[in-house]
């Protein structure tokens, strides 16, 4: 079965830490595999994505995540985290094609202490 | 360029009321899609559009829920009768016709249903 497991419902993190976020999939063809922030009273907005190529992605704000596909895994990574990045965070994955219908993790909720 | 744009932001209604949706994707962008937002849960689709063809909507209700995209660009979601459960936060977004999976997402329809 297509699933996205993101272990860790609720992260908090001092401001200035490092931050990882994990994210596992279960994909039976190649995974696109997507990071998405929500800030509070918005919509979500792409961090990053990963196709193809070097399993190290950059995206913005900051953000990178790795994929490591003998782990199924798509881990968000940032070296300081700000205030600012207080917001849910959502692993999605999904496959080639036009069609294709993204599966989408619970979401991991950050807070971020002064 | 401008974002997803969706109304009314809020909308509170008693259950067996009817309420609707509106979004205007991005210039251009084939695909639009619903979502369903529940507190704590990531994002679940309820209906995708290419154009003014419903590409997925295994997941709608479709006894309460239904959705049109009459002239491929601006869409209407509808609720009717609403049901306490309906309570959610109701996410417009597009895509480019190319798909790489990257989503564009409106600021979404918070529904409260008393």
């Amino acid at each position: 079965a297509q699933s996205v497991t993101q272990p860790d419902i609720h992260i908090t993190v001092s401001e200035g830490a490092s931050l990882e976020l994990r994210c596992n999939y279960s994909y039976g063809a190649t995974p696109y595999l997507f990071w998405y922030v929500q800030s509070p009273g918005q919509g979500l907005q792409l961090l990053l994505k990963y196709f193809s190529g070097d399993t190290l992605v950059q995206g913005i704000k900051g953000f990178e995540a790795e994929f490591k596909r003998s782990q199924s895994s798509f881990n968000l990574r940032k070296p300081s985290v700000h205030w600012s990045d207080a917001a849910e965070y959502f692993c999605a994955v999904g496959g080639a094609g036009n069609n294709r219908k993204l599966i989408w993790g619970l979401g991991t909720s950050l807070a971020v202490n002064p | 360029e401008a974002g997803v744009a969706q109304s009314p932001r809020y909308k509170i209604i008693e259950k067996r009321q009817s309420v609707a949706f509106w979004c205007n994707p991005i210039s251009g962008h084939a695909t639009l899609y619903w979502y369903q937002q529940i507190l704590g849960q990531g994002p679940k689709l309820l209906i995708q559009f290419q154009n003014n063809g419903v590409v997925d909507d295994s997941q709608l209700p479709k006894d309460r829920f239904s959705a049109e995209r009459l002239k491929g660009v601006d869409s209407t979601l509808k609720i009717q009768p609403a049901k306490l459960e309906d309570s959610a936060v109701y996410l417009c977004a597009s895509s480019h016709k190319t798909n790489t999976g990257e989503l564009f997402f409106g600021e979404g329809s918070r529904l409260t249903v008393l």
